[in-house]
This record gives C-alpha cells, sequence and structure tokens, in this order.
C-alpha cells in the first residue's frame, strides 16, 4: 500500500511568489495534518482536517498561508506571497480517525521549501 | 494544555551502550504518548506508543518506553546502541482535541 504522498520534494523559489505543496493521504485515512519543521522551532502543527473539515488552524502563522481539502485524498498548502522566512521542510501525516484509535501519525517524506 | 518536553538536543553514546532518552509530558487527561524516529531527509515513522495498557511498551528496532504517571515520564529506552539507531527522535503526546504535538527532539549520535 503506498504511504502520503507529497510533491514537490524540494522547492526553490523567490520571495514573493506563490508556493503550493501538494499531499495525498493513506487511502481510507480520514484525519491529515500539515506539520512544519526547522531548526529553531522543531516540529510544529499548522492545521489539521478530519473528514476534509478543516478541526483546528490555530498554528497558520498568517494570512499568507491557506489549507485545502477538496476531497479525501488530496490537500494543498498554499503561501502566497512567500518570504525567506518560510523556508523550512513541510510535512504532510495522516491517520485513519483521531477520535477512534490512537492517532498514530504517517508521514510523507516531506516537502523542503527554500525562499530566496 | 498537553504538551512534552525533553531533555538534551543532543545524546552521544558508543556503540553496544545503552540509550537513554528522555521525554516528560503534561496532560490534564489519560495521555496517549509516542515516540517517532527520522531518519536524515525522511518522514516520522512510529517506533511505539503508549495508550493506557501495559505501562511497559515495545517497539521496533529494540526500542521500549516505560510510562511513569508518578514522575509523568516516558523514557525511551534501548539496551545496545547500534550504528544504525543514529536519528533523530521525537516524544509526542495527543491532545483532548485530537492534536498530536511533538516535542522538540533528541538527535542521537553513535560513537564507534
Amino acid at each position: 500500500d503506498a504511504g502520503v504522498i507529497q510533491s514537490p520534494r524540494h522547492e526553490v523559489t523567490e520571495m514573493g511568489q506563490e508556493v503550493t505543496l501538494r499531499c495525498k493521504p493513506i487511502s481510507g485515512h480520514n484525519s491529515l495534518f500539515w506539520y512544519r519543521q526547522t531548526m529553531m522551532r522543531g516540529l510544529e502543527l499548522l492545521i489539521y482536517f478530519n473528514n476534509n473539515v478543516p478541526i483546528d488552524d490555530s498554528g497558520m502563522p498568517e494570512d499568507r498561508f491557506s489549507a485545502k481539502m477538496p476531497n479525501a485524498s488530496f490537500s494543498t498548502l498554499k503561501i502566497q506571497p512567500s518570504e525567506p522566512r518560510d523556508s523550512a521542510v513541510y510535512f504532510c501525516a495522516s491517520s485513519l480517525d483521531l477520535a477512534e484509535n490512537t492517532g498514530e501519525l504517517f508521514f510523507g517524506e516531506g516537502s523542503r521549501l527554500t525562499v530566496l | 494544555a498537553q504538551s512534552v518536553t525533553q531533555l538534551g538536543s543532543h545524546v552521544s553514546v558508543s556503540e553496544g551502550a545503552l540509550v537513554l532518552l528522555r521525554c516528560n509530558y503534561s496532560s490534564s487527561v489519560p495521555p496517549y504518548l509516542f515516540w517517532y524516529v527520522q531518519y536524515p531527509n525522511q518522514g516520522l515513522q512510529l517506533l511505539l506508543k503508549y495508550t493506557s495498557a501495559a505501562t511497559l511498551v515495545k517497539g521496533i528496532n529494540g526500542f521500549e518506553a516505560e510510562f511513569k504517571k508518578s514522575e509523568t515520564s516516558f523514557h525511551l529506552t534501548k539496551p545496545s546502541a547500534h550504528m544504525s539507531d543514529a536519528a533523530e527522535y521525537f516524544c509526542a503526546v495527543r491532545t483532548g482535541d485530537d492534536k498530536i504535538i511533538f516535542g522538540k527532539g533528541t538527535r542521537l549520535h553513535i560513537l564507534p
């Protein structure tokens, strides 16, 4: 069975450009999480969805960040406009259903974003 | 609010020596606790989890962790370190509102 698939794996862009990161969760998983990893701040939860509905976006740093989950098999995280401080590795993770199990997360390999 | 604290951002042990990575949690509800491992340029993968069953939890690759409520701890151990254990290890807690919150991570270095 395929794991969580993220694209692109690497993205280099210039400040001010729009960035879109994509995630395909494991089939049958109802919960999806977006995390950001930096050396300074570690792993930060940005937003998570349950059954395609955003449950908590309190970790989204500011209005430049937005996330959508139009269906059970696809989610995007968009940054517009991007800034150098957004440089990080962005992880998507999925889970069966947090409310009904222990909440084990399955992570993608991450998207490394560099904003120049 | 629930949180986890990992003591030591870097830990070095000799090959064959005991590995001990420390994690303390705070939780107002019975916690679900996890240890994840991250190898370079990869996502995190689950090592083991505590879900209020046995207090001593065994995971993959010879790791285990003991839940101690009185100490609010969930330390990760392995009797004998191997070079392949070099990685970053994260302790995590499931919060009352179903988030998974991670500690800052501990990078484990194995000395030959």
